[in-house]
C-alpha cells in the first residue's frame, strides 16, 4: 500500500544538537513537504521539493535545512536545535497541481 | 497571499446530530482547490473531501458534505449523523495561485461528539 513513512516517531534532543528527520514515500509522487504543527498555528510549511535534488523554501524555514535525495526520500535537518523547534513534524507527498496531499504519521520532536 | 481562516476553535455536539464547521479563505485567483482534513486523536491526518472552485455542485463523500459559497469565499464542512469517532480536529486547506503546489491550512476546529 502506498504510504508516507516517517522516522523516528519520537525524538528528544538537547539544545544545540543535530537532528535528522526522515521521510519515505511510496506513492510515486513528485512533491514532498515538511510541515510543523503547533497549538494555535495549524500546519505551517517548512520546506518542500518537487523532485530529487530540488528544494523550495516554505513559510517557516529558519533553522531548518532539507534535502531530497531520491524521488522517495526527503530529510529535514536541524543542525543547532533550539527549544522553539519543539513541535510535531509531518511529512507529506502529493502529485502536485490541485491534488490532495497525503501525510505521514508525524514525528514528535522535543528539544530540551 | 493565500489565507485560510477557521474561527471556531472548538465545537461540541450530541451524537447522531448534524454539525457544520466554518472556513473562509482569501485568494486573488479565480481557480483554486479547497480541502478538508481530519486529525485523529492519534495524530494522524487524513484527507476527507475536496471542492474545486469551478464546480458549482457541492462535494459529498459518505456523511461528509460541503457548503461552498463562492461569493462569500466560504467552504463549510457538514457532517451528518455524527458518531463518537468523528471526534477530531478538522482542518480546512487551500491550493491557489501563485503556487498550486503548496497546501495552506487553517488553524483547525476541534469537534467533540458526546454520547
Amino acid at each position: 500500500e502506498a504510504a508516507v513513512t516517517q522516522s523516528p516517531r519520537n525524538k528528544v534532543t538537547v539544545t544545540g544538537g543535530n537532528v535528522t528527520l526522515s521521510c519515505r514515500q511510496t506513492n510515486s509522487h513528485n512533491y514532498m513537504y515538511w510541515y510543523r504543527q503547533d497549538t494555535g498555528h495549524g500546519l505551517r510549511l517548512i520546506h518542500y521539493s518537487y523532485g530529487a535534488g530540488n528544494l523550495q523554501i516554505g513559510d517557516v524555514p529558519d533553522g531548518y535545512k532539507a534535502t531530497r535525495t531520491t524521488q522517495e526520500d526527503f530529510f529535514l535537518l536541524l543542525e543547532l536545535a533550539s527549544p522553539s523547534q519543539t513541535s510535531l513534524y509531518f511529512c507529506a507527498s502529493s502529485p502536485g497541481g490541485g491534488a490532495e496531499v497525503f501525510f505521514g504519521k508525524g514525528t514528535r520532536l522535543t528539544v530540551v | 497571499a493565500q489565507k485560510v481562516t477557521q474561527t471556531q476553535t472548538s465545537i461540541s455536539v450530541m451524537e447522531k446530530t448534524t454539525v457544520t464547521m466554518d472556513c473562509v479563505y482569501e485568494t486573488q485567483d479565480s481557480s483554486y482547490f479547497l480541502f478538508w482534513y481530519k486529525q485523529t486523536a492519534s495524530g494522524e491526518i487524513v484527507f476527507l473531501i475536496r471542492q474545486d472552485s469551478y464546480k458549482k455542485e457541492n462535494a459529498t463523500v459518505g456523511h461528509y458534505s460541503l457548503n461552498f459559497q463562492k461569493p462569500k469565499s466560504s467552504i463549510g464542512l457538514i457532517i451528518t449523523a455524527t458518531q463518537i469517532e468523528d471526534s477530531a480536529v478538522y482542518f480546512c486547506a487551500m491550493r491557489a495561485m501563485p503556487n498550486y503546489n503548496v497546501l495552506y491550512f487553517g488553524s483547525g476546529t476541534k469537534l467533540t461528539v458526546e454520547p
